[in-house]
């Protein structure tokens, strides 16, 4: 069974780069049968897809935030990672990642979620 | 891309059935079949209630269905329960190769 584990650092000051991983476990980020995404919730507000990987390499990202936004793979640690540069007070959020079934060639769902992990931009 | 649109708020008590509606376009919601559901507590990560419009995962009870009309997907709690209280999402696939969430349902149980 796949489980997902976030790590990175809980501050980040405006202006730098966020970076966080998720590692795999009981799966393989090498499988064609997922793509590997992340989703963030700032503090008491929704859901925002911010963008997936698929083991090709292959990426694709909110519109909102494509401009900013990384995500690649490392396949020989199980991770994959995220990148935001320039932050503010508004990346503020709790990060996820999630795995996505690939079905027909999409990403279907997500699940399983890691547990999350809270990024603070401050000075 | 734009949100999909769900209501802020629902409620009922205990033993009743809520819908809680998810409208998009055509573009996503209707012009796919991967419109899933998130029942999410405070400080926990969401869970998968409902995938590919009306399946469940293994684990979910079956009080819990989901439909799909045109552009807009609904969740459907049948004998509503304490435990039933949180925050619900809804989820598409879209025609740009991206997913978008709902704003979000807060489920109260009066």
């Amino acid at each position: 069974q796949v489980q997902l584990q976030e790590s990175g650092p809980g501050l980040v000051k405006p202006s730098e780069t966020l970076s966080l991983i998720c590692t795999v476990s009981g799966g393989s980020v090498s499988s064609s049968s997922y793509y590997w995404s992340w989703i963030r919730q700032p503090p008491g507000k929704g859901l925002e897809w911010i963008g997936y990987i698929y083991y090709t390499g292959s990426t694709n990202y909110n519109p909102s935030l494509k401009s900013r936004v990384s995500i690649s793979v490392d396949t020989s640690k199980k991770q994959f990672s995220l990148r935001v540069r320039s932050v503010t007070a508004a990346d503020t959020a709790v990060y996820y990642c999630a795995s996505s079934l690939m079905l027909r060639g999409a990403p279907a769902w997500f699940d399983p979620w890691g547990q999350g992990t809270l990024v603070t931009v401050s000075s | 891309q734009s949100a999909l649109t769900q209501p802020a708020s629902v409620s009922g008590s205990p033993g009743q059935s809520i819908t809680i509606s998810c409208t998009g376009t055509s573009s996503d919601v209707g012009g796919y079949n991967y419109v899933s559901w998130y029942q999410q507590h405070p400080g926990k990560a969401p869970k998968l209630m409902v995938f590919e419009v009306s399946s469940r995962p293994s684990g979910v009870s079956n009080r819990f269905s989901g439909s799909k009309s045109a552009n807009t997907a609904s969740l459907t709690i049948s004998g509503l329960q304490a435990e039933d209280e949180a925050d619900y999402y809804c989820s598409s696939y879209t025609s740009s190769d991206t997913l978008v969430f709902g704003g979000g349902t807060k489920l109260t149980v009066l």
